[in-house]
């Protein structure tokens, strides 16, 4: 079946960088665009960007331009999104979700990956 | 930018009943909209798309609604799983992409 399993849950301090990752399965990963979406404790979900795994093309959200990089690795169907210079406010669960036509919708999403910034 | 405003922010009903969510945007979208739903602790699931579309597999009992700037999101007979929250979404900005703050769907 489709599926998207990322990695673990990570721990942070300010300023460091944090690379999550979202493999693939079920699907051919280089057919359907990858979107990450995060969630802040209590708070309501924050579209980040995406990325066309057969191009490589990426879209980010004019909030996190500059902090964030999205890629890919198409031998081994995985998407990894990286954060730069974490603040507090990046707590948050981060998913990756399957873009179903290549316009926005989002079809098949990952299990989630908290990740944690705290000195 | 483009604003998608929900209400209400908390919906309580009793199983059964008829729900009714409205998501409006601060300019007109087409029908570029979509529904998803959220229960704790999970990964969001998408409901709706293009504003009244069903997703493979989601129950008849949802319906979605509207265009141009006022959608709704109806559930026309609640079960016990409906409770939780639900999300709109617009692509109609292509290749950028917003979420409404959500609703809540407590049980009464």
């Amino acid at each position: 079946q489709v599926q998207l399993v990322q990695s673990g849950a990570e721990v942070k301090k300010p300023g460091a960088s944090v690379k999550v990752s979202c493999k693939a399965s079920g699907y051919s990963f280089s057919d359907y665009h990858m979107h990450w979406v995060r969630q802040a404790p209590g708070q309501g979900l924050e579209w980040m960007g995406w990325i066309n795994p057969d191009s490589g093309a990426t879209n980010y959200a004019q909030k996190f331009q500059g902090r964030v990089t999205m890629t890919r690795d198409t031998s081994i169907s995985t998407a990894s999104m990286e954060l730069s210079r974490l603040r507090s406010d990046d707590t948050a669960v981060y998913y990756c979700a399957r873009d179903a036509f290549g316009s926005g919708v989002m079809d098949v999403w990952g299990q989630g990956t908290t990740v944690t910034v705290s000195s | 930018e483009i604003v998608l405003t929900q209400s209400p922010a908390t919906l309580s009903l009793s199983p059964g009943e008829r729900a009714t969510l409205s998501c409006r945007a601060s300019q007109s979208i087409g029908i570029y909209l979509a529904w998803y739903q959220q229960k704790p602790g999970q990964a969001p699931r998408l409901l709706i798309y293009d504003a009244s579309n069903r997703a493979t597999g989601v129950p008849a009992r949802f319906s979605g609604s509207g265009s141009g700037t006022d959608f709704t999101l109806t559930i026309s007979s609640l079960e016990p799983e409906d409770f939780a929250f639900y999300y709109c979404q617009h692509r109609s900005t292509w290749p950028l992409i917003t979420f409404g703050q959500g609703t809540r769907l407590e049980i009464k």
